[in-house]
């Protein structure tokens, strides 16, 4: 009964580089949320997917960043020309259901910590 | 911005029960009390959650406040793995796609003593 499964667990990336980071939702789980940590600080809201669709991103960076959530395989979250201030832990979420019903529970993923050098 | 306001940190003995406030005073009807933690390096994980009467599970207690202003986290005893951040969390709604998100404030440090 795997959980989320992040990957990369930890990427390096020199700057003006691309950073891809992937993310497996628990079995049966058809809602995505992505959250980025930056050091010492809470987790803040960056997108919510479900399959093949952006629900909202309004926690997203206008520019260099996107997520895509497709029919077949993991979501995605792209970084394009990463800077220093893009090193975080980025966190992904799912649920099986939207979070409408105020009980649902979102599961986290162990995270992908991006280093930008 | 988060809808809870937590302590910055607190520290407990080892063995001993630690409760951890939390005040949530524009809380909807509707809106259930969620806690995570966060363990050093690693992602968030659910510790419990509830609407109005307490609750109880494997990990932890949740005493919800009969106004629902406000919960506590019960660790009945805590461990040296129980030193987390711990975060109360309320669902938010995502004005943009009338949607729901949830959002982490700063939460409280716990630090267990041995």
């Amino acid at each position: 009964n795997a959980g989320v499964m992040q990957n990369p667990r930890h990427l390096v990336r020199r700057r003006g580089q691309e950073a891809r980071l992937r993310c497996s939702p628990m079995k049966g789980h058809s809602h995505v949320y992505w959250y980025r940590q930056l050091p010492e600080e809470g987790l803040k809201f960056m997108v919510y997917l479900q399959k093949e669709n952006i629900i909202d991103e309004s926690g997203m960076p206008k520019e260099r960043f996107s997520a895509e959530f497709p029919k077949e395989g993991p979501s995605i979250l792209r970084i394009q020309q990463v800077v220093r201030g893009d090193s975080a832990a980025y966190f992904c979420a799912s649920s099986p259901t939207s979070l409408q019903g105020s009980g649902n529970t979102i599961y986290f993923g162990e995270g992908s910590w991006l280093t930008v050098v | 911005d988060a809808k809870t306001t937590q302590p910055n940190s607190m520290e407990s003995n080892e063995e001993e029960p630690v409760h951890l406030p939390c005040n949530h005073s524009t809380i909807s009807g509707t809106d259930y009390i969620h806690w995570y933690r966060q363990l050093p390096s690693q992602g968030p994980e659910y510790v419990i959650h509830g609407l109005t009467s307490n609750v109880n599970n494997r990990m932890a207690s949740l005493a919800i406040a009969e106004d629902r202003k406000s919960s506590t986290l019960i660790l009945h005893r805590a461990t040296l793995r129980d030193a987390a951040v711990y975060y109360c969390i309320l669902r938010d709604s995502l004005a943009t796609s009338g949607t729901y998100k949830y959002i982490f404030g700063t939460g409280t440090r716990l630090k267990v003593l041995a």
